[in-house]
């Protein structure tokens, strides 16, 4: 068990709509992650923070705006969903405590696009 | 950016064989992690690397981090159909919290009965 919860694990919604994916961390994980996965390309970093109200953009941040108000939720939201963010999407944190870098992820939301 | 090399993106296996996986770079990692990932879950840690050469066991499991620092190999042993699955080595460029993950694209492997 990580500590990372993620909802909803399935999501449906239509271009143009907004759309917020939510991620709760119960070990106290300063960092916390998000990433998308498509085939073909693997796990891509979408936006991170290291602690609340500090975060900063990944590889693929474009469309994605997060907040970090409080330490144990990172959520996600698509202002304006467009049919290439269809993907699944993992939160994750990070086990700084031990000095490591390993990240912890979530089980996953899938998003579907019409 | 940075880039991990994993191929063959599939291998096909039998029950009872050992398997071994790579990942490279051109670039020098400090860290480098092992994940497995299940159909509709997230990556698991298997794995994780500190320093170069370091070897790693986990159950059947045994990763090594690269002298060069430029790649890792994981092998399973003696598969099982659980191993099924796809497995992502990941590496930091940098040590530390605030070092990001790069990925790289995931070996789907296949265990026949």
């Amino acid at each position: 068990d990580a500590g990372i919860t993620q909802s909803p694990r399935y999501k449906i919604t239509e271009t143009g709509r907004q759309v917020t994916l939510m991620c709760h961390q119960t070990w106290s994980h300063s960092y916390m992650f998000w990433y998308r996965q498509d085939l073909g390309h693997g796990l891509r970093l979408i936006y991170y923070s290291a602690a609340a109200d500090i975060t900063d953009k990944g590889e693929v941040s474009d469309g994605y705006v997060v907040s970090r108000s409080k330490t144990e939720n990172f959520p996600l939201t698509l202002e304006s969903a467009t049919r290439s963010q269809t993907s699944v999407y993992f939160c994750a944190g990070l086990d700084s405590g031990s000095g490591s870098d390993t990240q912890y992820f979530g089980p996953g939301t899938r998003l579907t696009v019409l | 950016g940075q880039q991990l090399n994993q191929s063959p993106q599939s291998m096909f296996i039998q029950e009872g064989e050992d398997v071994s996986m790579n990942c490279t770079s051109s670039s020098i990692f400090n860290t480098w992690l092992w994940y497995k990932q299940d159909p509709g879950e997230g990556p698991v840690l298997l794995i994780a690397l500190y320093k170069a050469g370091e070897l790693t066991s986990n159950g059947r499991l045994t990763a090594q981090f690269g002298i060069t620092r430029k790649d890792s190999f994981l092998n399973i042993s003696a598969s099982i159909p659980s191993d099924v699955g796809i497995y992502f080595c990941a590496g930091t460029l940098v040590t530390g919290a605030n070092s990001k993950l790069t990925f790289g694209k995931g070996i789907t492997l296949s265990v026949r009965p």
